[in-house]
């Protein structure tokens, strides 16, 4: 079965950039789709089909995807933006999420 | 503004069989190109797919839980539903359910807000 690897946790320090990696085989040529929790929340989709934003995700959001890694960049970050981070792709018909990652803003 | 939401119990026994349902309300559920799915979260967890459903009726489940799930669509109702049979404590979670967009977007585009369930004697 087809594995993403997301690192457990990333600090970012407020106004800079964070980057948050998925890691699985021959990622680049899947979609990825990434998705923010925060705390007692549902998912939210915030990037589709690698580096695509919804309506009402800001710019600073944006997404990679190339070789055998994802990304998910923030820039700017903010207080707000602090969450827990997973990517997920569809393989043959079935969701697989990574692990998440937990971006902490300091 | 398309809506869902999760309803069932929130405690079961174990070996029961967990049983919740999630309605869609300001769009039709028989839309074409749109799958709907279940995802569970156990506390402090990371997030685990469990299947989804087509209108008319076509299923993918996790192959890990296949031997105890069914998902199941009720068009008129604009409702859809899960059933996890033999249930243990590691299916205490919250349990999501979500609409997979078209091909176009592909990603799970709308989400409930969950429900807690709680495998316990």
């Amino acid at each position: 079965s087809y594995e993403l690897t997301q690192p457990l946790s990333v600090s970012v320090a407020l106004g800079q950039t964070a980057r948050i990696t998925c890691r699985g085989n021959n990622i680049g040529k899947k979609n990825v789709h990434w998705y923010q929790q925060k705390a007692g929340q549902a998912p939210l989709l915030v990037i589709y089909r690698d580096i695509n934003r919804p309506s009402g995700i800001p710019e600073r959001i944006s997404g990679s995807n190339s070789g055998n890694t994802a990304a998910l960049t923030i820039s700017r970050a903010q207080a707000g933006d602090e969450a827990d981070y997973y990517c997920q792709v569809w393989d043959s018909s079935t969701a697989v999420f990574g692990g998440g990652t937990k971006l902490t803003v300091l | 503004q398309l809506q869902l939401q999760e309803s069932g119990p929130g405690l079961v026994k174990p070996s029961e069989t967990l049983s919740l349902t999630c309605t869609v309300s300001g769009g039709s559920i028989s839309s074409s190109g749109y799958y709907w799915g279940w995802i569970r979260q156990p506390p402090g967890k990371g997030l685990e797919w469990i299947g989804n459903i087509y209108y008319s009726g076509s299923t993918y489940y996790n192959p890990s839980l296949k031997s105890r799930v069914t998902i199941s669509v009720d068009t008129p109702k604009n409702q859809f539903s899960l059933k996890l049979k033999s249930v243990t404590a590691a299916d205490t979670a919250i349990y999501y359910c979500a609409r997979r967009g078209t091909m176009a977007v592909a990603g799970l585009d709308y989400w409930g807000q969950g429900a807690l369930v709680t495998v316990s004697s």
